[in-house]
C-alpha cells in the first residue's frame, strides 16, 4: 500500500501565486486532515473531511480552500500566496476508533516557501 | 478546548541511558493519547497509543509510555536509548467524537549521543 501520498514535495511561489497541493489515500479512509507545520510550534489543523463531500474548517483555516470529491483525494488549494503560509504542510488520513484507532497517518509532507 | 503540552524543547540523554519525554494533556472525558515520531524530512508515524485500559501501553522500537490520570500526564519513556532514537516527538490528544483530528504538541527534539 501507498498509504498518504503527498505532491509536490518541494515548492517554491512568488506572493500572490496560487496552488494546488495533492493528497491521495488507498486505505479507504472516510477520515482527512491537513495540517502546517511551523519551527517549534507543532502542528495545527487547517481543514479536515469526514467524508466525501463533506469538508470543515480547522484553526488555522485562513487562506487556504479544500475539496473532497472522492474518498481518495483531499486538495488543498493556495489562492493568493502570502509569506506567512511558508511551512511544511502534512496531509494525514484516518478511519477506526477504539482499540484499533492508529491516530492517524501521515504523507511525508509538502515544504512550501512563498518569497 | 482540548491540548497538550511539552515543557521540553530539547532532552539530551547518553546512549545506553534510560530517557523520559514528558507530555501532559488537558480534555473533557476521557482522553485518547498518541505518541508520534518525526524523522527529518519525513511526516509522522505513529509510535503508541492510550485508548484505555493499562496505565503502560507498549509501543514501537521498544517505547512506551505511562498514562497518569491524577497528574494528567503521558510521559514517552525508553530503557536503553539508542543514537538512531535521536528525532522529534510529538504528543497528541484525539478531539471529541465528529471531527476525530488530532491536537498536537509543540514537540521534543530528542538528542541521544553516542
Amino acid at each position: 500500500n501507498a498509504g498518504v501520498t503527498q505532491t509536490p514535495k518541494f515548492r517554491i511561489l512568488k506572493i500572490g501565486q496560487s496552488m494546488t497541493l495533492q493528497c491521495t489515500q488507498d486505505m479507504n479512509h472516510n477520515y482527512m486532515y491537513w495540517y502546517r507545520q511551523d519551527p517549534g510550534m507543532g502542528l495545527k489543523l487547517i481543514y479536515y473531511s469526514v467524508g466525501a463531500g463533506i469538508t470543515d474548517k480547522g484553526e488555522v483555516p485562513n487562506g487556504y480552500n479544500v475539496s473532497r470529491s472522492t474518498t481518495e483525494d483531499f486538495p488543498l488549494r493556495l489562492e493568493l500566496a502570502a509569506p506567512s503560509q511558508t511551512s511544511v504542510y502534512f496531509c494525514a488520513s484516518s478511519y477506526s476508533s477504539g482499540q484499533g484507532d492508529y491516530g492517524a497517518f501521515f504523507g511525508q509532507g509538502t515544504r512550501l516557501t512563498v518569497v | 478546548a482540548q491540548s497538550v503540552a511539552q515543557p521540553e524543547d530539547q532532552v539530551n540523554v547518553a546512549e545506553g541511558n534510560p530517557l523520559t519525554v514528558k507530555c501532559t494533556y488537558s480534555v473533557s472525558g476521557n482522553p485518547y493519547l498518541f505518541w508520534y515520531v518525526q524523522y527529518p524530512n519525513r511526516g509522522l508515524q505513529f509510535l503508541l497509543k492510550y485508548i484505555t485500559g493499562d496505565n503502560l501501553v507498549k509501543g514501537s522500537y521498544g517505547f512506551e509510555a505511562e498514562f497518569n490520570k491524577s497528574q494528567t500526564s503521558f510521559h514517552l519513556k525508553k530503557p536503553s536509548a539508542l543514537v538512531s532514537d535521536s528525532a522529534l516527538y510529538f504528543c497528541a490528544v484525539r478531539d471529541p467524537p465528529g471531527r476525530r483530528a488530532l491536537t498536537f504538541g509543540s514537540g521534543t527534539r530528542l538528542q541521544v549521543q553516542p
